[in-house]
């Protein structure tokens, strides 16, 4: 099956600082999905974005179907972007999401 | 508002002592799944119901059972909760099963079992 790969594991900012984080999947997808698991434990829905570049504020995505790797981008980090990002994809006719490892990012003031 | 619910959040419960976890929908979703997060493990799928009176196992289903008698509803249950099965768990629901849909997760509900 599909498999997903985040890096870095680990990412420590200052407030304000801009960060990336990349997601490397083994296989094609139709969906791939970038959720922030904030400190109560919730996931909350970031992107849907199998391929192409969207922005939502502070955010954006970038997928690159064809390279296989997609990209979240965090502009002018604030102490509440602290947490865990994960990164899920699914492939075939399969609509199990399949999730990476996650990038624990924590934002000093 | 569009959401998942899933109810309780928070379970400390005693081995053998069966519950139950529900989940349900209201963007009259057709595929809906379980998934749990384990430290180390990441999250895993338990099990994934296609529609109404369809589901199917996902890639950790021991010790779990499941139900969709309606479209909306998709409860999970632990007939002998185990230690082992002290976890995070979170309901998901897509539009369609085939693949290709963005999924919705609920809040999620810790449950402790000793």
């Amino acid at each position: 099956g599909i498999q997903v790969e985040q890096s870095p594991p680990d990412l420590i900012l200052q407030e304000g600082a801009n960060s990336t984080l990349r997601c490397n999947f083994s296989d094609s997808v139709n969906n791939l999905q970038w959720f922030h698991q904030n400190p109560w434990g919730q996931l909350i829905n970031l992107f849907y974005i199998p391929s192409g570049t969207k922005q939502n504020g502070r955010l954006s995505a970038t997928t690159v179907a064809t390279e296989r790797y997609s990209l979240l981008y965090i502009s002018s980090s604030q102490t509440t972007d602290s947490g865990v990002y994960f990164c899920a994809a699914s492939g075939g006719g399969a609509q199990k999401l399949v999730f990476g490892q996650g990038t624990r990012l924590t934002i000093n003031p | 508002e569009a959401q998942v619910t899933q109810n309780p959040r928070y379970l400390i419960t005693v081995t053998g002592k069966k519950l139950t976890v529900t989940c349900s929908q209201n963007m009259n979703h057709e595929y809906m799944s379980w998934y749990r997060q384990d430290p180390g493990l990441g999250l895993r799928q338990i099990y994934y119901s296609m529609n109404v009176e369809v589901t199917d196992k996902g890639d950790v289903p021991e010790g779990y059972k499941v139900s969709r008698k309606e479209k909306r509803n998709f409860p999970l249950i632990l007939e002998s909760p185990s230690p082992n099965q002290t976890s995070l768990y979170f309901c998901a629901s897509s539009l369609w099963g085939g693949g290709g849909y963005e999924q919705y997760f609920g809040p999620g509900t810790r449950l402790t079992v000793t």
